[in-house]
């Protein structure tokens, strides 16, 4: 069974700090996805970045990177130069050779001016 | 259409009463997902489509609950005899297919279900 864990409930950060968030996640597949998604207040899902079990180089996209530290089971998402607009709860998820994906509990981070 | 587009946005209801939730995904997208969020919690899975088939819906909680996805595009989740404990928001998403790449899903805006 897939399992991903959240262990931040909560976050306060400084604007234009950069915050990492943790996520730790167990599998016994040998090829498994890693994603997390930002979901605001509205409540919609947002895709933020993707890393495949069998990529070589950590994921980027604009301000958020992914540390993934494979032999460790970690997959954290990094925001650099965080912004109000940031403030929202932040879902880590993984998905397996069945296609579907298993989200963590969350962590509501809050960016203070 | 551009987005995933979930109807209605708000249902409140009374408990023993049937509900449906309408599901239109992204066009071309084979893969079609409905999840459920409680308050404070992670989207929990619920069912799968690949095309018109439920390729996994291990994650209905009970046979009340049920999802149809008939020409593989449009889906609708219906809940029969709907209790308390069925409030929540669910959420569709549908990606690309499992054949490309990172296969993202893209979330439509959920329909906030509560029964009274």
């Amino acid at each position: 069974a897939q399992k991903i864990t959240q262990t931040q409930p909560g976050m306060f950060v400084q604007e234009k700090e950069a915050v990492t968030l943790d996520c730790t996640y167990d599998t016994s597949d040998p090829s498994y996805g890693l994603f997390w998604y930002k979901q605001p207040s509205s409540g919609e899902m947002i895709f933020l970045i993707y890393q495949g079990s069998y990529d070589q180089q950590n994921a980027t996209e604009g301000r958020y990177s992914l540390n993934f530290q494979k032999a460790r089971k970690s997959a954290n998402l990094v925001i650099s130069a965080s912004q109000l607009g940031d403030s929202a709860m932040y879902f880590c998820a993984m998905r397996g050779p069945n296609e579907k994906l298993t989200f963590g509990t969350g962590t509501r981070l809050t960016i203070i001016p | 259409g551009a987005g995933v587009s979930q109807t209605p946005s708000n249902k409140v209801t009374e408990k023993g009463k049937y509900v449906e939730l309408r599901c239109d995904p992204i066009s071309g997208h084979t893969a079609l997902y409905w999840y459920r969020q409680s308050l404070g919690q992670g989207p929990e899975f619920l069912i799968y489509f690949q095309g018109t088939g439920a390729a996994d819906d291990s994650g209905l909680p009970n046979d009340r609950f049920f999802a149809v996805r008939p020409e593989g595009s449009v889906s609708t989740l219906k809940i029969q005899r709907t209790e308390r404990g069925d409030s929540a928001v669910y959420l569709c998403a549908s990606s690309p297919g499992r054949a490309t790449g990172a296969n993202v899903l893209t979330f439509g805006a959920g329909s906030r279900l509560t029964v009274l």
